[in-house]
């Protein structure tokens, strides 16, 4: 069975902060690895996907997340957040042709 | 980019009526789509994933029943609540996947369904 496991519930930074947040997983074989965004009243957006070759993956709007096999894991970063990034951030592993297993987000919250 | 849409967005309903949600892939073809449940402060919840022209397959404790799912032409599903009770109040939402192109598969979701039963 796969798993994922999102470190922070709630992120709270200034605008211009950086931003890691943090997503790890639980999976025996080749995975496919992703970040949703679901900003205010909005729904859920694909942020950025990996599913093989670089390890660094970019997204949309500045961000980009890293896979580490060794670590199970594949944090999202943004170097320099702003207002509108506040949203609800959520991982999400698929194995194969199995369905996509989601972590239980993260709220970012960014104070101008 | 591919657009998933959602009907109704918001519904209220009297306890024992039931209430139909309809999926639907606006400019691709989904051969599966994927029913969630999202409870507030919680991450989504697999309900049962449905395959177009054959039986959903329910994750273990949905009620398949309860909700029952149709996945009749390649950009329609429907998630039918049965007989609803203010315990299924919550945020469905549905998610679509392109026909399959070997495992680089994405997800596409729609704005999500509000149920609210009185």
């Amino acid at each position: 069975a796969q798993s994922v496991s999102q470190h922070n519930h709630h992120v709270i930074l200034s605008e211009a902060a950086s931003l890691e947040l943090g997503c790890n997983y639980s999976y025996g074989g080749t995975v496919n690895l992703f970040w949703y965004v679901q900003y205010p009243g909005q729904h859920l957006q694909l942020l950025l996907k990996y599913f093989s070759g670089d390890p660094l993956v970019k997204g949309i709007k500045g961000f980009e997340a890293e896979f580490i096999k060794s670590k199970f894991s594949f944090n999202l970063r943004k170097p320099s957040v702003q207002w509108s990034d506040t949203a609800e951030y959520f991982c999400a592993v698929s194995g194969g042709y199995q369905k996509v297993t989601f972590g239980t987000g993260t709220k970012l919250q960014v104070i101008p | 980019g591919a657009v998933v849409s959602q009907h109704p967005s918001r519904v209220i309903c009297k306890s024992g009526t039931s209430v139909k949600i309809e999926c639907r892939s606006l400019d691709f073809q989904a051969t599966t789509m994927f029913w969630y449940r999202q409870f507030p402060k919680q991450s989504l919840m697999l309900m049962a994933t449905s395959n177009e022209g054959s039986k959903a397959t329910y994750e273990q404790g949905v009620e398949k029943d309860k909700f029952l799912i149709n996945h009749a032409s390649l950009t329609l599903s429907t998630l039918t609540v049965t007989s609803a009770h203010p315990e299924d109040s919550s945020f469905y939402i549905c998610s679509a996947r392109e026909r399959p192109r070997g495992l680089q598969e994405t997800q596409y979701f729609g704005p999500g369904t509000r149920l609210l039963v009185l």
